[in-house]
């Protein structure tokens, strides 16, 4: 099983701050994929990263999948409080590149005005 | 991208009872996947539903307990069968949209008192 860690597991800032979340394993995938979860709700795809060094930048949302294809980071420009959820990055295998994914645990990112 | 209608949407059950989860997906797609999320976890595979196939369970699941029905292309039922108070957890199906990710549904919160 390819474990992704990720980090911090829980974030807590004001409106106007940044931040960043961190997703890192000893595997590589062929893809990662990050989503967003609100209570109730099932989690929805922010991104999807596939070329080692890759940056993608969604409005305030940046995201970089590392050289090695091990790792990726989300960065967070000037939170709002729309911004709070549950952050999960997911992993397709190597030889497997739209079929299962492996769930980081998640990071609860609370923004609050 | 798909668009997934999951229901019951939540349910409180008797140890020892079944419950079955339907999700139906407005378009056809090869692979569906079902989650258990608990609470404040991530996301575990329990199965991949097959069309015209049984399903493959993840390690730690098995059919008699959770049994899964893929009739056609479009939907997919989970049945968590004679529950305790363990198998409380939201549940969630998906579906594979290549590298573009997953789609979920909204889940069923399912409580087992």
């Amino acid at each position: 099983t390819q474990l992704l860690e990720q980090s911090p597991q829980f974030l807590s800032i004001q409106e106007g701050e940044n931040l960043t979340v961190y997703c890192n394993s000893s595997s590589v995938f062929s893809s990662l994929q990050w989503y967003r979860q609100e209570p109730g709700e099932g989690p929805v795809l922010l991104v999807t990263v596939v070329t080692g060094g890759e940056v993608k930048k969604l409005k305030r949302l940046t995201f970089q999948f590392g050289d090695a294809r091990k790792d990726s980071s989300l960065h967070i420009t000037a939170a709002q409080t729309g911004d709070t959820g549950l952050y999960l990055c997911a992993g397709g295998a190597t030889t497997d590149s739209w079929g299962k994914l492996q769930f980081g645990a998640g990071t609860q990112v609370v923004v609050t005005p | 991208s798909a668009v997934i209608s999951q229901k019951p949407s939540r349910d409180i059950c008797q140890r020892g009872t079944s419950l079955t989860i339907q999700c139906q997906v407005d378009s056809q797609v090869t692979m569906m996947f079902w989650y258990r999320q608990q609470p404040g976890q991530s996301l575990t595979l329990i199965a991949t539903a097959n069309q015209g196939s049984e399903a493959t369970y993840e390690s730690g699941f098995v059919i008699d307990k959770f049994p899964i029905s893929r009739p056609n292309l479009t939907f997919s039922t989970l049945t968590v069968s004679n529950m305790s108070p363990e198998d409380s957890s939201i549940y969630l199906c998906s579906v594979a949209q290549g590298k573009n990710g997953y789609t979920f549904g909204s889940g069923t919160r399912l409580t087992v008192v």
